[in-house]
């Protein structure tokens, strides 16, 4: 099973909303990560958890807030954002280290911020 | 993030043809690389994953790598209509990886 499971698939919000995105993988990988892509764009790297730590943030605004409770979980905290944001967010997991590190992407959220 | 160039397409090819897609990076320190493929509105799927170099095949697909070159390549025999999506090389080193901007194909029945 190479599954990564996203909720919700699809999320309209606007500027003054809180909301959560939601990712879930059970294959025991313990790196985590977050990527934004926009239209006819790849994806961008924003968060990486490794062993339920955060390792890498890319520069990423502090309106976006993740968090990782277990293993298993990541979840990304959105708050007071910008139409600019609306975007797919992609939650991947892998291995978290050595060779067998090949990245399995969840089908994403597509947010609409308005 | 410029550290991985991708042939930009897009590509529009003949069932049955033989499809070349490609990359190349500047940052020796990649020591994996994997190639995707995505569909409109979904998410990235995993097609090949290797860190050495030399080729790997799976299927109608082979993954070709040249590490002294700094230069991957995805081919793709047979092609089929649903082969066309947008196809992404990656590659990092420990937990962080980079996509190419990705090459668009079009199979033609």
């Amino acid at each position: 099973d190479t599954e990564v499971t996203q909720t919700p698939k699809h999320l309209v919000m606007g500027m003054t909303n809180k909301k959560s995105l939601k990712c879930e993988q059970h294959m025991g990988h313990r790196a985590m990560y977050w990527y934004k892509q926009k239209a006819k764009k790849p994806p961008e790297l924003m968060f990486v958890y490794s062993y339920e730590k955060l390792s890498i943030n890319e520069s990423v605004p502090s309106r976006f807030s993740p968090e990782c409770p277990n293993s298993s979980l990541l979840n990304l905290h959105l708050h007071a954002l910008q139409p600019e944001d609306s975007a797919l967010y992609l939650c991947a997991s892998s291995h978290a280290g050595g060779l067998n590190t090949e990245a399995f992407f969840g089908q994403g959220t597509r947010l609409t911020v308005v | 993030q410029k550290e991985v160039e991708q042939d930009p397409g897009p590509l529009s090819v003949p069932e049955g043809a033989i499809v070349s897609l490609n990359c190349t990076y500047s940052n020796s320190a990649f020591q994996y690389f994997m190639w995707y493929r995505q569909y409109s509105r979904k998410g990235p799927e995993l097609l090949m994953y290797t860190y050495s170099s030399g080729n790997k095949e799976d299927g109608r697909f082979t993954a070709q790598v040249d590490k002294s070159s700094k230069y991957i390549s995805l081919f793709i025999r047979d092609s089929q209509p649903s082969d066309s999506a947008t196809y992404l090389c990656a590659m990092g080193a420990g937990n962080q990886f980079y996509f190419g901007t990705g090459t668009s194909l079009t199979v033609i029945p």
